[in-house]
């Protein structure tokens, strides 16, 4: 099984900070890796897939970089509307999938 | 636009079968797809349960597999989940999920629609 590891599991930050959000996977996966982001009682909203391509309505301060087995979310300039859990999910093992155990972004 | 929506008991007994039920709206189920289950324990992470191809293969998490069934109705555009032999680890936010195809290759998947989520507790 590809596992995947998420790190920090969590950070503080103000608004206006740039954040990165780190993704190992325990093999190679290519690009075949997507970034979600959940607020609290709600499911999950697609951010980015296939590791860089921004979803369609996404604010462009998002982006995804990576290949392989290291991948970065990042965040250019943390809005208050982003304070959520963001987590990575690996799709190179489908039709079976995993995802990191995610990271909560929190108001400093 | 597509619309997902699980149903079933939130009250389930231990070593009893969690069931769930996802009804969707806005497109056929048979016609393409993989459609699945997630789970999240309370505050904690995701877990993907299993998945249904719309031709009716499935596909099953290894820690889970000897336990969960996933089967499609496509007379009533609906699949469901049957986790057998439960405990109060199964105890979990359950999401029902449509998955979709990178643009430019048909070999990734995102999940692309979600349902809203049911709670469902393992307790006697």
């Amino acid at each position: 099984d590809i596992q995947m590891t998420q790190s920090p599991s969590s950070l503080s930050a103000s608004v206006g900070d740039r954040v990165t959000i780190t993704c190992r996977a325990s093999q190679s996966i290519g690009y075949y890796l997507n970034w979600y982001q959940q607020k609290p009682g709600k499911a999950p909203k697609l951010l980015i897939n296939a590791a860089s391509s921004l979803q369609s309505g996404v604010p462009s301060r998002f982006s995804g970089s990576g290949s392989g087995t290291d991948f970065t979310l990042s965040i250019s300039s943390l809005q208050p509307e982003d304070f959520a859990t963001y987590f990575c999910q690996q799709c190179y093992s489908a039709p079976t999938w995993t995802f990191g155990q995610g990271t909560k972004v929190e108001i400093k | 636009q597509v619309q997902m929506q699980e149903s079933g008991p939130g009250l389930v007994k231990p070593s009893e079968t969690l069931s769930l039920t996802c009804a969707v709206s806005g497109y056929s189920i048979s016609s393409a797809y993989y459609w699945g289950w997630i789970r999240q324990p309370p505050g904690k992470g995701l877990e993907w349960i299993g998945s249904i191809y719309h031709s009716g293969s499935t596909y099953y998490n290894p820690s889970l597999k000897s336990r969960v069934t996933i089967s499609v109705d496509t007379s009533k555009n609906q699949f469901s989940l049957k986790l057998s032999s439960v405990t109060a680890a199964d105890t979990a936010v359950y999401y029902c999920a449509r998955l979709s195809q990178y643009q430019y290759d048909s070999s990734g998947y995102y999940i692309a629609y979600w349902g809203q989520g049911t709670l469902v507790t393992v307790s006697s």
